[in-house]
């Protein structure tokens, strides 16, 4: 089946700092997104792509939907403690399963 | 509603006893999806509804789980006889047309003891 690795699996950063995140997959997806979740809570949406090439920002955050369509990346840039969480990445394919397709997710936490 | 709304937030049942988890979606979506998130794992995908269309069951891991989708709105997953490695939490996500970005619910947290 599909599968979307993303990378890395956690990361243990300074406040401050920028973060980077990406997801790679076998298979062609005609929109990328990226997700936020908080303990306890769905995950939310943060960034759509629904172009390739497409760069992307939303206040500190910046993502970009890979050339190739098998690909998407997401930085964070001046990282902050309330950034802290899982961020997951989807994919979806225009045919076929509309369901989106999720990375294992990156686990984030920032020391102030 | 203002968002997607489940219930219950948290359900603790004995093994082999059925389960019914309800999602009441975004008012007016038309497209609806249940996921299971097992601890520290990313979000498997188990079942989706789009309009009047058949449901896509393609990603439900055994004949024990089944969903339905009253008049196009309220949904509930079923777990029938359920076993400890159904254990997990259980989203549900909605949209108004099958694309893009989900508006997920806070989930609901099974426990199988």
């Amino acid at each position: 089946g599909q599968q979307l690795n993303q990378s890395p699996q956690s990361m243990f950063i300074q406040e401050g700092e920028d973060v980077s995140m990406n997801c790679t997959s076998s298979s062609i997806f005609n929109t990328w997104l990226w997700y936020k979740q908080d303990p306890g809570e769905g995950p939310v949406l943060l960034i759509a792509l629904y172009k390739a090439g497409e760069l992307t920002s939303n206040g500190r955050l910046t993502a970009q939907f890979g050339i190739t369509r098998k690909d998407s990346f997401l930085n964070i840039s001046a990282s902050i403690p309330s950034d802290v969480g899982i961020y997951f990445c989807a994919g979806q394919q225009d045919t076929g399963r509309r369901a989106l397709t999720f990375g294992s997710g990156t686990r984030l936490q920032v020391q102030p | 509603g203002a968002g997607v709304s489940q219930s219950p937030s948290n359900k603790v049942t004995e093994k082999g006893k059925d389960v019914e988890l309800r999602c009441d979606p975004i008012s007016g979506h038309t497209a609806l999806y249940w996921y299971r998130q097992s601890l520290g794992q990313g979000l498997e995908f188990l079942i989706y509804f789009q309009g009047n269309s058949a449901p896509d069951k393609s990603g439900l891991p055994s004949d024990r789980f089944s969903a339905e989708r009253t008049g196009g709105s309220v949904s509930t997953l079923t777990i029938q006889r359920t076993q400890q490695e159904d254990s997990a939490v259980y989203l549900c996500a909605s949209t108004p047309w099958g694309a893009g970005g989900y508006t997920f619910g806070s989930g609901t947290r099974l426990t199988v003891v």
